[in-house]
């Protein structure tokens, strides 16, 4: 499969745990985004980075939300001392310099206990 | 500050019968308009872009400027068809490039 993939898949933490989750873009895309839906809504935009660059970030994105993307191909989204308000979906999706269409994983469904 | 409306949540169609899934968005700028569908158990994907103005699976989308809309129609619903719809919104320039706003999605189910 040479689609933009996530893991894991799913994660349960409790309450105050950090967890981290992997975002691995299609190989030759340089732009890389992040969005979180929630139960009803439609995916909300958290970060993007072009390259190893991480050029916008979301108001939603609080101090205990970080991303990174350190060779400018995977990235990783972690979220410190998690709250029951962080579960949602977590997608990443990917796409070329120009090109206007993204591309998005299957997501990381993430639960807090 | 970029928005985009899908007033129905679900819409149920028959088989054989027209389809339009309804979508606004208010942008100042010069908007990039795009549906996304996820079908069960799959990923989101593309589905169309205004600015390639081609029908895709039977469907079709024109922006109104004027109304600032880019309802999604197709004349003839069939049962693949049903599925989660998202419209959304880009601006077509700038550090922001290629952002999405997404609209909360319409279920739309066919019934055979």
């Amino acid at each position: 499969d040479t689609g933009v993939s996530q893991n894991p898949r799913h994660k349960i933490t409790k309450r105050g745990q950090n967890v981290t989750f992997r975002c691995d873009p299609i190989s030759e895309h340089n732009r890389l985004y992040w969005y979180r839906q929630t139960l009803g809504q439609g995916p909300e935009f958290l970060t993007y980075f072009q390259n190893e660059a991480q050029l916008e970030k979301s108001r939603l994105l609080s101090d205990r939300f970080s991303a990174e993307r350190p060779k400018g191909s995977f990235s990783t989204l972690e979220i410190q001392r998690t709250e029951q308000g962080d579960s949602a979906m977590y997608l990443c999706a990917s796409s070329s310099t120009g090109g206007n269409e993204q591309f998005f994983g299957p997501g990381t469904r993430l639960t807090v206990l | 500050a970029q928005r985009v409306t899908q007033p129905e949540k679900l819409l149920s169609v028959f088989k054989g019968a027209p389809v339009e899934l309804k979508c606004n968005y208010s942008y100042s700028g010069s908007p990039e308009l795009f549906w996304y569908v996820q079908y069960s158990r799959q990923r989101l994907q593309l589905l169309l872009r205004h600015i390639s103005r081609e029908s895709i699976k039977g469907f079709t989308a024109d922006l109104n400027k004027g109304e600032t809309s880019f309802h999604l129609k197709k004349p003839f619903a069939q049962e693949e068809d049903s599925a989660m719809y998202y419209c959304a919104l880009s601006n077509a320039g700038g550090t922001s490039y290629g952002k999405l706003t997404f609209g909360q999605g319409t279920i739309l189910t066919v019934h055979p």
